[in-house]
């Protein structure tokens, strides 16, 4: 089965900017999706089709997709940003829908 | 308003059963693929099922297939999910979504089930 590894936590101080990746084998063939998740709510898609804010996104969120690696990158990091992210993919071989292991984004 | 709203959880005995129901409103739920997600406590998300829109196709997680049913009644605009022969590792939130092969758009509050004895 299709797996995606995500680093278990990212640091960034304030004003700078966070690259969270996510691994996957030729992930660049695939359509990647990112979910914020704060402490006590619901999963929030934050960045479709690889680099597709949806409405009400800020322009500070972007994303690329190339050969192994999918990476959201947050620019000037705010403390509202502190959030669990996951990358997800659907799986054509299995028609599975496979989420990454997540990443716990700090705020210094 | 789009909004998914999940209800059904609770405490239940290993070995036993729980439908857990996904009421939709702002939309029409016939007309999109239907997802399953849970969450256990701590952990990462995990997809479970889908059902596509003519509901002839459902694909399950292997950690749920056979013990899980996936299904939806059109005209209360409501999905279920019927969980049979429960295990203390489904303990978890769980959260309806729309789409499947698409990005998951919407998501409900989530509601939580708990196996223990």
């Amino acid at each position: 089965s299709y797996v995606l590894a995500q680093p278990p936590s990212v640091s960034v101080a304030p004003g700078k900017t966070a690259s969270i990746a996510c691994g996957g084998d030729n992930i660049g063939d695939k359509s990647v999706h990112w979910y914020q998740q704060k402490p006590g709510q619901a999963p929030v898609l934050v960045m479709s089709f690889d680099g597709d804010r949806p409405s009400g996104i800020p322009e500070r969120f972007s994303g690329s997709n190339f050969g192994t690696t999918a990476t959201l990158t947050i620019s000037r990091v705010e403390a509202g940003d502190e959030a669990d992210y996951y990358c997800q993919v659907w799986d054509s071989s299995s028609d599975h829908v496979v989420f990454g292991g997540g990443t716990k984004l700090t705020v210094l | 308003e789009v909004q998914l709203v999940e209800s059904g959880g609770g405490l239940v005995q290993p070995g036993g059963s729980l439908r857990l129901s996904c009421a939709a409103s702002g939309f029409i739920l016939r007309t999109y693929v239907m997802s399953w997600v849970r969450q256990a406590p701590g952990k990462g998300l995990e997809w479970v099922a889908a059902i596509s829109g003519g509901g002839g196709n459902t694909p399950y997680a292997d950690s749920v297939k056979g013990r899980f049913t996936i299904s939806r009644d059109d005209s209360k605009n409501t999905l279920y999910l019927q969980m049979d022969s429960l295990r203390a590792v489904d303990t978890a939130v769980y959260y309806c979504a729309k789409n499947f092969q698409a990005p998951l758009d919407v998501w409900g509050q989530g509601t939580t089930v708990t196996v223990s004895s």
